[in-house]
């Protein structure tokens, strides 16, 4: 029933490791997004796909590629995490783009030691 | 890019009281959005007002837009302890694909 769905909830490794963040939508929305929520609770965008195709690539080290093999799916994998990718990761989808709502992801908490 | 910044960033009331939040933005939007944020989850979103709207309401909550000003307020009526989160605002363009977010506004509903 879940309408955007992430794994794991929460992420605990130690630096220089790489780990994946995945995430499905089964609203049968076309466009999904990842932001990066920091411990001040601001919310940065960090990648936007459209129909699998990367639509938005802000300023993110290219440690983080977003992987979307199908339109439903869009996965986040981080090569040599560092301490300050530690952070509230969401995954969110939305019918199209900025006109309408998003939907978000429960979260995924990374914490780096 | 942040452009929303929400006023007051931090807001304690009692149960009962009227809870009213201001989001600011910079740019031309078709519309602006307000999400609530409750500790540990993720984001819901509450309402959507379109750029030639001026008032829009849902339940207890009543969301103003003052494009002349580029401004907007959420008004939460009657709070209840479960009102307490923390509150976003997002302007949206419909050829852009993505929203621009403000800091958000926590609210706490004594009881």
């Amino acid at each position: 029933d879940t309408a955007v769905s992430q794994t794991p909830k929460y992420l605990v490794t130690q630096m220089g490791n790489d780990k994946s963040i995945k995430c499905e939508q089964n609203l049968g929305h076309d466009t999904m997004y990842w932001y990066k929520q920091d411990s001040k609770k601001f919310l940065k965008i960090m990648f936007s796909y459209n129909n699998k195709e990367l639509i938005i690539n802000e300023t993110v080290p290219n440690r983080f590629s977003p992987k979307s093999p199908d339109k439903a799916h869009l996965n986040l994998h981080i090569n040599s995490l560092e301490l300050g990718d530690s952070a509230v990761y969401f995954c969110a989808s939305s019918q199209m783009e900025g006109g309408t709502e998003a939907f978000f992801g429960q979260g995924t908490r990374l914490t780096v030691v | 890019s942040q452009q929303g910044e929400e006023d007051p960033q931090a807001l304690s009331i009692q149960e009962g009281e009227n809870a009213t939040m201001n989001c600011s933005y910079k740019t031309s939007i078709n519309n602006l959005q307000w999400y609530r944020q409750n500790s540990g989850r993720g984001l819901v979103h509450l309402i959507l007002i379109r750029s030639n709207e001026r008032e829009k309401h849902s339940g207890r909550l009543r969301v103003t837009l003052d494009t002349s000003k580029k401004s907007s307020s959420l008004l939460i009526t009657a709070s209840r302890a479960a009102d307490t989160a923390s509150y976003f605002c997002a302007t949206g363009m419909d050829s852009n694909y993505q929203l621009i977010w403000g800091a958000g506004t926590k609210l706490i509903i004594k009881p």
